[in-house]
């Protein structure tokens, strides 16, 4: 079974701070891994898409990075804002399979 | 290029009773895929239609069915509401055969089940 598990579920930092969220998962057999972005009773935005050849992407403040031998991705996010408060979601996919497979998510709070 | 939208916003229904929930894709993609979240939960996949046929489906009772049309838009149906059933239901369309293969969500339906 193909579990993702993102830790902390929570995490409350004063604005300006550089933060890191987590993403692990058990089946190195990736195709893709994306990150999202979802505030309170919304859908779901993507932020960063990573190919399984690729080990990072980048957007503005944010950067993802993956590693399949270890079963990891981060999402680093620089000089946080207020703004940037919103759940924050990892998802997989694998080759084959039409599905994405979701973490739980972090729920991210910037106080300013 | 239009996103994708879903209709309703909003529903309550009743233990039993039959909701259909609609998903229009985005301009340009032909796959469309149905997940529900929970409340504090990621989203679970339900099913996916590609080219008006199911294309995969997740750990969801056949109460769960869904259509696709001509358009791409499409439909989610679920026969004889559970509590259970309450949950934010979203849809992503994206493009077969692209590489990067992303999903693109549309805001959700929260149904609420009394």
């Amino acid at each position: 079974k193909q579990e993702v598990t993102q830790i902390p579920a929570a995490l409350s930092v004063p604005e300006g701070e550089n933060l890191v969220l987590n993403c692990s998962f058990t089946d190195s057999a990736i195709y893709n891994l994306q990150w999202f972005r979802q505030d309170p009773g919304k859908g779901l935005t993507s932020l960063l898409l990573i190919q399984s050849s690729q080990r990072e992407q980048t957007s503005g403040r944010l950067n993802a990075s993956l590693d399949k031998s270890s079963g990891r991705s981060t999402l680093y996010i620089a000089a946080s804002q207020p703004g940037d408060s919103a759940t924050y979601l990892c998802a997989l996919s694998f080759q084959g399979a039409q599905k994405l497979v979701f973490g739980q998510g972090t729920r991210l709070t910037i106080n300013p | 290029e239009t996103g994708v939208t879903q209709s309703p916003t909003h529903l309550i229904k009743t233990r039993g009773q039959q909701v259909t929930l609609r998903c229009s894709s985005q301009s340009g993609h032909n796959t469309v895929s149905w997940y529900q979240q929970a409340l504090g939960q990621g989203p679970q996949f339900i099913f996916q239609y590609y080219r008006e046929e199911e294309n995969g489906r997740g750990n969801f009772p056949p109460r769960f069915s869904g259509l696709q049309f001509p358009n791409y838009s499409s439909e989610l149906n679920v026969n004889a509401l559970e509590l259970d059933d309450s949950a934010l239901y979203l849809c992503a369309s994206s493009f077969q055969g692209r590489r990067t293969d992303t999903q693109y969500f549309g805001p959700g339906t929260r149904l609420t089940v009394l």
